[in-house]
């Protein structure tokens, strides 16, 4: 079956400093999606992109969070200035048309 | 109040039993997801339904649109099913998905 493919897996950073976050989604998918998880809460929203535009993001993505797609295969999320709050498990996602959604295995990002 | 809601929250089942979680959600959508998340924090998609009923080898998803509640059943229950069964909804085609809080599912040798 195909994936989607995150990296990296673990990422550790120090407040205050900017993290890049990749995904390579299913090479015919249209659609892509940032999802985080904190420890023991449920998965949320953060955004969704298509045709190389936000189409939907959530409160939670405010200025210090954007994404690209920079070379038609590759979606990143950027935090810029990284808080403690950030802390979870970020999950990238993508889809076709009217198919299922495909996740990454997910990178977690702690903090310090 | 929270979009998409799950029954029981937590479960332990012997191994063999068969077992069904619920999920109820308020809006209208046009897909419900059924997701499996292993401990290692990977999701993985079982089903997206639409209407009707899925199978797929032991596992049977089931959804009433007009009741707004969805059902999925683990036949022959084994211990590498444990792991957090999430429900998740979509308003329209390629609308973000909204997660349920997911229900914990432990089965016992």
């Amino acid at each position: 079956e195909p994936e989607v493919t995150q990296t990296p897996s673990h990422q550790v950073t120090q407040m205050g400093q900017e993290v890049i976050l990749r995904c390579v989604p299913i090479s015919n998918h249209l659609y892509f999606y940032w999802y985080r998880q904190i420890l023991g809460q449920k998965v949320e929203f953060l955004v969704s992109f298509y045709n190389n535009e936000i189409s939907e993001k959530s409160e939670i993505f405010d200025d210090q969070f954007s994404v690209e797609r920079p070379d038609g295969s590759n979606f990143t999320l950027k935090i810029r200035s990284t808080k403690l709050e950030d802390s979870a498990m970020y999950f990238c996602a993508s889809s076709g048309t009217g198919e299922k959604l495909f996740f990454g295995s997910g990178t977690q990002l702690s903090v310090l | 109040k929270n979009e998409v809601e799950q029954s029981p929250q937590n479960l332990t089942a012997q191994e063999g039993e068969f077992i069904t979680i619920n999920c109820s959600y308020s809006v209208g959508i046009s897909a419900l997801h059924w997701l499996q998340q292993h401990p290692g924090g990977g999701i993985v998609s079982l089903f997206m339904l639409s209407s009707g009923k899925k199978k797929h080898g032991r596992l049977i998803a089931t959804i009433n649109i007009q009741e707004k509640h969805s059902s999925l059943h683990i036949t022959a229950s084994h211990p590498r099913d444990s792991a957090v069964y999430i429900c998740a909804v979509q308003k329209t085609s390629y609308d973000k998905v909204i997660f349920g809080p997911g229900t914990s599912l432990s089965v016992i040798p």
